[in-house]
């Protein structure tokens, strides 16, 4: 089973954007594969908010404002979610997801704090 | 609108089995989708837990997979677990998904094992 890794905590400013990474293992190449990215409130379920493969071929949940966005960076094997324009509504965790053939794998998560 | 609801026992005891029942409406099991489950300890991250596809066929987390059963009665648009030999590590929230878009998730059920 690979492991996607995320930094535990990230912060930022109202209004500033957040950068959150998931590094995915050397076996798994970052190029090949959707990244799929969850916002987790308390007490909720994971919300769907986008997935990235490339600038052609990427998608947003339903509701999802343009705010959010994916990007790769395949030199570090590292998918990109980035929150633009951060409201204090955007605190919560925030979980990366890759679909190899036949399993699911999630990251461990990044709690955003908005300061 | 698509609503998925989990159902089952909220407590559990160690080594017995644990059995979920999800129940989608709005959405036929049997349209072509991969469902399945998710679950989240208190104060942790998403596992991927097991899925199924609408003919039938089953993927399961390697961790976890002699241990667990996933189905689909789709006379019923209903998702079921069944995970044996339970221990205190099973505590979590077990969520049902839609796998596929991942726009579709339960509320979850908090399931404790205790005796």
């Amino acid at each position: 089973q690979p492991v996607l890794t995320q930094p535990p905590s990230s912060s930022a400013s109202p209004g500033q954007t957040a950068r959150l990474t998931c590094t995915l293992p050397s076996d798994i190449n970052v190029r090949e594969y959707n990244i799929y990215w969850f916002q987790q409130k308390p007490g909720r379920p994971p919300r769907f908010l986008l997935f990235y493969y490339s600038d052609s071929d990427k998608g947003r949940g339903s509701g999802v404002p343009s705010r959010f966005s994916g990007s790769k960076d395949a030199s570090a094997n590292t998918g990109i979610l980035l929150i633009s324009g951060l409201q204090s509504d955007d605190e919560a965790d925030y979980y990366c997801m890759v679909w190899p053939v036949n399993v699911w794998v999630f990251g461990g998560g990044t709690k955003l704090t908005v300061l | 609108q698509v609503y998925l609801q989990e159902s089952g026992p909220g407590r559990v005891k160690p080594s017995e089995t644990l059995s979920l029942t999800c129940t989608v409406s709005g959405y036929s099991i049997s349209s072509g989708s991969y469902w399945g489950w998710v679950r989240q300890p208190p104060g942790k991250g998403l596992e991927w837990i097991a899925s199924i596809y609408y003919n039938g066929e089953t993927h399961y987390n390697a961790s976890l997979k002699s241990r667990v059963i996933i189905s689909v009665d789709t006379s019923k648009n209903q998702l079921s677990l069944r995970l044996t030999s339970v221990t205190a590590a099973d505590t979590a929230v077990y969520y049902c998904a839609e796998l596929t878009i991942l726009s579709y998730w339960g509320q979850g059920t908090l399931v404790t094992v205790s005796s």
